[in-house]
């Protein structure tokens, strides 16, 4: 059973306008969340946290927006940039097993100029 | 730093040989992860260390895998014997003890045929 969901393999964008992606768990013990972007033939790097006491965090282009009574969080871009075509995945983890992420199986971002 | 650094890049084997995978965190970094990239389940992961001591196995699929982390600078997974099925992409992360945001290098992809 996934208890990360990425419901969209792939998302196209124009430049400039905003992307979002998005994200469903299942576990309720989950009580931070992580994106991360991942460039082929490269390892992920971590993008943006939210801890699950707030409902946004944001930092510069990128906006994590978390929904407790929905298990649903969503990663904003705004304006979008070629250079953001990756895929992104997102992550949790659960109180008591703080290091232990799972993953979601990533959405592809294409970013067209 | 130069980051997470994994060895070799990419793997090719016969089915039934043994493969050993190589992993050097960053420098003072004492929590180490093993993840699994495969079209089927995402990345998964596969077992992780905090100060050298394994401390969850659970996502180690099956007794011919194993990883040693014999000091603070070096892990290996090893996978004894091999199969086509065990063909993924595995990376090795890193962080400080409680940062669940882990440094990702760049993955070994490994194909069995």
């Amino acid at each position: 059973d996934q208890q990360v969901k990425q419901n969209s393999p792939s998302l196209s964008v124009q430049e400039g306008r905003i992307s979002i992606l998005n994200c469903d768990y299942t576990n309720s013990m989950f009580d931070y969340f992580l994106w991360y972007k991942k460039y082929p033939a490269e390892g992920p790097t971590f993008l943006i946290s939210i801890s699950s006491i707030k409902d946004k965090n944001e930092d510069g282009r990128f906006t994590v927006f978390l929904n407790k009574s929905a298990k649903h969080l969503s990663l904003h871009i705004v304006p979008s940039q070629p250079g953001d075509s990756a895929v992104y995945f997102c992550a949790a983890s659960a109180q008591g097993g703080s290091e232990k992420l799972v993953f979601g199986k990533g959405t592809k971002l294409t970013v067209n100029p | 730093d130069a980051g997470v650094i994994q060895s070799p890049r990419h793997e090719v084997t016969e089915m039934g040989q043994e493969v050993t995978l190589r992993c050097k965190p960053i420098s003072g970094h004492n929590s180490l992860f093993w993840y699994r990239q495969t079209m089927m389940r995402g990345l998964e992961l596969l077992i992780y260390f905090n100060n050298n001591v394994p401390i969850d196995d659970s996502g180690m699929p099956e007794d011919r895998f194993s990883a040693k982390m014999p000091n603070a600078s070096f892990s290996t997974l090893k996978i004894q014997p091999s199969e086509p099925r065990d063909s993924a992409v595995y990376f090795c992360a890193s962080s400080f003890y409680g940062v669940r945001a882990g440094f990702f290098g760049q993955g070994t992809r490994l194909t069995v045929v």
